[in-house]
This record gives C-alpha cells, sequence and structure tokens, in this order.
C-alpha cells in the first residue's frame, strides 16, 4: 500500500516557467488537499478537493491551479512560476468522516 | 482570525525524560484537534487527536491534554527517545462541510539529547 506518492521529489523553475506536481492515492479517500510550508509559516492550505469533479480554493490560492477528474490523482499546476512560490509543497488526503489525513513526501521547489 | 499556535518554537529534553508541547487556538468552533509529527525530510504524520467535547485522551506514550476555557491545548510524551526528534504541530478541524480542511500552528522542534 502505497499511500500518497508525489513526483517529483525536486524541481528547479525559472521565473515564467510552468509545472504540475502530481499526486496520487491509493487509499480511495474523497478528501485531497495542496499545503505549502514555509519556515515559520506552518503548512498553509492551497486547494481542496471533496471528491472527483469538485475543487475549491483554500488560504493560499493564487498561481495555483487545480483539477480532480478521478479519485486517486489531484495535480497541482504553477502556470507562471514566481520566486514567492519557493516551497515545499505537501499533498494529502483523508476519507469523509475520519480526522487522520495522510501526507506525501512532498515535493521541494525552487524558483530562480 | 482564525490562528493556532504554539508557546515554544524549540525544546530541548533528555533521552528518558517526559516532554511537553504547548499550543493555544482561537476557533471555538473547531470539533477536533489533532498532533502530526514531521521528521526531516518528510510529511507530517498523525499521532492522536482529540474531540473537543473530551478534556484528555491517552495513546501510547502520549497524552493530549485539551483546556477548552483557556483555549490550550497539549502534547505530553512519555519516556521521551531519539526517534522521538521532530517538529511537533497542532492543528485543527471542524465536523461536516468543513471536515477536509486542517489548520496548522507553526510548529515546535523537539530534540531528543542520548
Amino acid at each position: 500500500n502505497a499511500g500518497v506518492t508525489q513526483t517529483p521529489k525536486f524541481q528547479v523553475l525559472k521565473t515564467g516557467q510552468s509545472m504540475t506536481l502530481q499526486c496520487a492515492q491509493d487509499m480511495n479517500h474523497e478528501y485531497m488537499s495542496w499545503y505549502r510550508q514555509d519556515p515559520g509559516m506552518g503548512l498553509r492550505l492551497i486547494h481542496y478537493s471533496v471528491g472527483a469533479g469538485i475543487t475549491d480554493q483554500g488560504e493560499v490560492p493564487n498561481g495555483y491551479n487545480v483539477s480532480r477528474s478521478t479519485t486517486e490523482d489531484f495535480p497541482l499546476r504553477l502556470l507562471s512560476a514566481a520566486p514567492s512560490q519557493t516551497s515545499v509543497y505537501f499533498c494529502a488526503s483523508k476519507d469523509r468522516e475520519g480526522t487522520e489525513a495522510f501526507f506525501g513526501q512532498g515535493t521541494r521547489l525552487t524558483v530562480v | 482570525g482564525e490562528s493556532v499556535g504554539l508557546h515554544l518554537p524549540t525544546l530541548s529534553v533528555q533521552e528518558g525524560d517526559n516532554s511537553i508541547i504547548n499550543c493555544a487556538y482561537s476557533n471555538s468552533a473547531s470539533d477536533y484537534f489533532i498532533w502530526y509529527k514531521q521528521e526531516s525530510g518528510k510529511g507530517p504524520q498523525f499521532i492522536i487527536d482529540i474531540r473537543s467535547n473530551m478534556d484528555k485522551r491517552q495513546g501510547q506514550r502520549v497524552t493530549v491534554l485539551l483546556n477548552k476555557t483557556v483555549k490550550h491545548l497539549s502534547l505530553q510524551i512519555a519516556a521521551t527517545q531519539p526517534g522521538d526528534s521532530a517538529v511537533y504541530f497542532c492543528a485543527e478541524t471542524e465536523l461536516g462541510g468543513s471536515n477536509y480542511k486542517l489548520t496548522f500552528g507553526k510548529g515546535t522542534l523537539l530534540t531528543v539529547n542520548p
């Protein structure tokens, strides 16, 4: 059982480039979310999804897009990377009723 | 606005001692409070949760205490081990429609000295 898998683990982008961070879970969880983690800021919610075809914005959504075409996958897109998006990104999933969220290993993104 | 914060950003203890990590919260509507552990280079991992109608819950070597009067949450780790060294986050969530959302505090770094 792989849990939550994120790819890539590390990425360096130039300002203005676009890319997609991949997230997949094999636990049939309805809820999936993306967080970014910056020093001294804890984890902040970017976007979330409560099921296939349903997404919504979190606390810091600007500069990011998401889609949820299947239960398993929840990619995060950066359309035009900016240095302010340098961060560690975590994807998480949980079932509808529980409190335990399962996190991926993270993607460390640097925008130069 | 809503916030979940910590009193101590760092905590250093000796192996075998008990550790206490504190957290203050401000959202009275939260239904659950959760502690996560994050080891270096890894994602956060669930430790224990407590429902808002409880004041104490025990797990394996961990105890969470909730004081709703002063909006304070703590995590007690008994007989702290080197493997407990990590950043600990408190988080809160509401049931129902907002159950997807976890609001995290800023974290406390726990260092266990052998």
